[in-house]
């Protein structure tokens, strides 16, 4: 009964070479969030999906990209990943207006070869 | 500024002794603040939120505005609350939760 699942769970991409990390989510929630969470720090918010509408945090680099399709599916997007966007990538999904309860995937490892 | 600061990485404790893990916050304006847990392999999810003024697994948090603070407490802590700990605020568009870096709480018998 998974509710938000993120695949795959260990990503292994090359330098340079662009990677799409997915998100799925049977809860029916408005809003998706994408967080970058780098070793011993704080998981940091990316962008959000409020239904339709896209919501870029204003220190998130270019290289970073997110489609969603639909309610129920959420893409990320590294287009040319470097060394330093090794990471664990953290979606999570919440009801419209209710951002301070959100549902967490659990996570997919990016390493940068 | 909007900023959370949990200034201890881990806290280490035995069963039984009472915890504190501790949250200080930025913030202008009246806070929104949380408490989310991450057990071992599973994932992060919401423990208590400082509105409801509820306590969760016998834990509570008290928002202390004058020490800018939103400590986690627990009179006597069991093994299985280790895990990460996270204080977490929402923002003052109230449209995404800023997180603090975490602190790793170990409980041993």
């Amino acid at each position: 009964d998974a509710m938000v699942i993120q695949n795959p769970r260990y990503q292994v991409t090359q330098f340079g070479k662009p990677v799409t990390l997915s998100c799925s989510q049977t809860l029916n929630h408005n809003v998706m969030y994408w967080y970058q969470q780098k070793s011993s720090q704080a998981p940091k918010l990316l962008f959000h999906y409020y239904d339709k509408d896209f919501n870029n945090e204003a220190d998130t680099p270019d290289n970073f990209q997110s489609r969603r399709p639909n309610t129920s599916f959420c893409f990320l997007d590294i287009r040319s990943p470097g060394l330093g966007d090794a990471a664990m990538y953290l979606c999570a999904t919440s009801r419209g207006g209710s951002a301070y309860e959100q549902y967490f995937g659990p996570g997919t490892r990016l390493t940068v070869t | 500024a909007q900023r959370v600061t949990q200034p201890e990485k881990l806290l280490s404790v035995f069963k039984g002794a009472p915890v504190e893990l501790k949250c200080n916050y930025s913030y202008s304006g009246s806070p929104e603040l949380f408490w989310y847990v991450q057990y071992s392999r599973q994932r992060l999810q919401l423990l208590l939120r400082h509105i409801s003024r509820e306590s969760i697994k016998g834990f509570t948090a008290d928002l202390n505005k004058g020490e800018t603070s939103f400590h986690l407490k627990k009179p006597f802590a069991q093994e299985e609350d280790s895990a990460m700990y996270y204080c977490a605020l929402l923002n003052q568009a109230g449209t995404a939760l800023i997180f603090g870096k975490g602190t790793t709480l170990s409980v041993s018998s």
